[in-house]
C-alpha cells in the first residue's frame, strides 16, 4: 500500500560528494515536492515540481537542485553534500487543484524519509 | 506572507485525559488547514483538514479542530489520550490549490504517560 517511496531511508556521505535522492510516487499526483526536516525548525520547502521537467525554487533551494523526467519520479541532488545539509529529507505528492477530487485537494502525501548524515 | 506557529514544542499528558495542541496562523486570504502526524521513524500523514466548509474538522483517531477565524487559530484536541497518540504533531497552512507552498509550524511532540 505505499504511495510514495523514497530509495534510501540511510544514507552516509563524505562532505563534497554528490549525493542523489530518489521518490517515485504510484498515485499520478503533478505535484511533487521535497522538504527538509529539522527540529524546532519543521519542515521547509527546498523544491517542489507541478509537472515533467517544470520545477520551481522553495524556501531553501541553496545548495540543491531536483530533477523530473518522468511524472512520477522526482529526485533532488545534492551537487557537493556539506556537513550542514546534514537532516531528515522528506518527499511529498499532491494533486494539481482541479485535476483530483474535492476531499484530496492541496493534501500532500509523504514518503517515509531520508536520513542523511554527511561527515 | 503565511505563517503557523505552534505553541509548545512539547506536550506532555497522561492517558485518558484532554489532548490540546494549539496552532495560530497568519495569512492575508482565506486559508486551507491541516494537521499531519508524524510517528517515530515514519513520514507524516494527514490528521485532518479545513478547506472552508465546517468549521469544527473532524479526523482520523478521535481527533478534531475548530477553525476560528476571530482568533485565527486551528487547535487540535482530542477529549481522551492514548498510548498510541505519542508522536510529533504538524499544523500547516496552504493558499490557493494544488499544494503548492504548504508552510508548516515547527511542530508539537505529544508524550503521552501511563
Amino acid at each position: 500500500d505505499v504511495k510514495v517511496t523514497q530509495s534510501s531511508r540511510y544514507l552516509v556521505k563524505r562532505t563534497g560528494e554528490k549525493v542523489f535522492l530518489e521518490c517515485v510516487q504510484d498515485m499520478d499526483h503533478e505535484n511533487m515536492f521535497w522538504y527538509r526536516q529539522d527540529p524546532g525548525l519543521g519542515l521547509r520547502l527546498i523544491y517542489f515540481s507541478y509537472d515533467v521537467k517544470m520545477k520551481e525554487k522553495g524556501d531553501i533551494p541553496e545548495g540543491y537542485s531536483v530533477s523530473r523526467e518522468k511524472k512520477e519520479r522526482f529526485s533532488l541532488i545534492l551537487e557537493s553534500a556539506s556537513t550542514n545539509q546534514t537532516s531528515m529529507y522528506l518527499c511529498a505528492s499532491s494533486f494539481r487543484w482541479g485535476s483530483g477530487t474535492v476531499s484530496g485537494a492541496n493534501v500532500l502525501t509523504f514518503g517515509a524519509g531520508s536520513r542523511l548524515t554527511v561527515l | 506572507a503565511q505563517s503557523v506557529t505552534q505553541l509548545g514544542s512539547h506536550v506532555s499528558v497522561s492517558e485518558g485525559a484532554l489532548v490540546l495542541l494549539r496552532c495560530n496562523y497568519s495569512s492575508s486570504v482565506p486559508p486551507y488547514l491541516f494537521w499531519y502526524v508524524q510517528y517515530p521513524n515514519q513520514g507524516l500523514q494527514l490528521l485532518l483538514k479545513y478547506t472552508s466548509a465546517a468549521t469544527l474538522v473532524k479526523g482520523i483517531n478521535g481527533f478534531e479542530a475548530e477553525f476560528k477565524k476571530s482568533e485565527t487559530s486551528f487547535h487540535l484536541t482530542k477529549p481522551s489520550a492514548h498510548m498510541s497518540d505519542a508522536a510529533e504533531y504538524f499544523c500547516a497552512v496552504t493558499l490557493g490549490g494544488g499544494g503548492f507552498k504548504t508552510i508548516f509550524g515547527a511542530g508539537t511532540r505529544l508524550f503521552v504517560k501511563a
